[in-house]
């Protein structure tokens, strides 16, 4: 219950393309959905977040479309750059109270082609 | 404004040797979690500390302890090192035990030989 599982593994996408990383959960005690972004040699840095009682977030050229009913989640990065080439982590939490434990995704590594 | 610093970044190590792993969080944080990311893997939460207790833990062994210090900062432990425990180990810190944001450090890498 605790899983979350995120998909493509590898993603190839054209200068100016929309870039699409999809995320699925079952623990429905999640109540905190970031999205971490990590190059080479780097510690992963927070990109966007989203609360389950928003449905999409959008901060620039990414945005968080959320879906509660599905327990699905996706980042989608618009106008794709090269330099948005990173490994990107989706992730999961839950509070009530205790500490809180992101639960990560297993990372898709996105190449942005010039 | 020093974000999370880590160190070693890089150590090698042969199996059933001890680490020590060390962190300091970002200045005004007060919570520090550590991370195992193996290779082309999603980072696994180890443990929390705060107030200089452990707040929460996840599924490793006994091997792996750490310490929080009263300046906050904290080191990760691991004893009879195996194989599998090569890794990045990922510090991450933050202002209370229940919050969400997180500052991650770089990380040490840990190879087992």
């Amino acid at each position: 219950q605790q899983q979350v599982k995120q998909s493509p593994q590898s993603l190839i996408v054209q200068k100016g393309g929309i870039s699409i990383i999809n995320c699925a959960y079952e623990n429905t005690a999640f109540d905190y959905f970031p999205w971490y972004q990590q190059f080479p040699g780097k510690g992963p840095a927070l990109l966007i977040a989203i609360r389950p009682d928003v449905s999409e977030k959008k901060e620039g050229r990414f945005t968080i479309s959320f879906n509660k009913s599905a327990k699905q989640f996706s980042l989608h990065i618009m106008d794709s750059q090269p330099g948005d080439s990173a490994t990107y982590f989706c992730a999961a939490s839950r509070g009530g109270g205790s500490a809180r434990q992101l639960t990560f995704g297993s990372g898709t590594q996105l190449t942005v082609l010039p | 404004d020093a974000g999370v610093t880590q160190s070693p970044t890089h150590l090698i190590k042969t199996r059933g040797q001890q680490v020590t792993l060390r962190c300091s969080p970002k200045s005004g944080h007060d919570t520090v979690s550590w991370y195992q990311q193996a290779l082309g893997q999603g980072p696994q939460f180890i443990f929390q500390y705060y107030e200089e207790e452990e707040r929460q833990r996840g599924n490793f062994p006994d091997r792996f302890s750490g310490h929080q210090f009263p300046n906050y900062s904290s080191e990760l432990n691991v004893n009879a090192l195996l194989l599998g425990d090569s890794a990045l180990y990922l510090c991450a810190s933050s202002y209370g035990s229940g919050a969400n944001v997180l500052t991650f450090g770089a990380g040490s890498r840990l190879t087992v030989l």
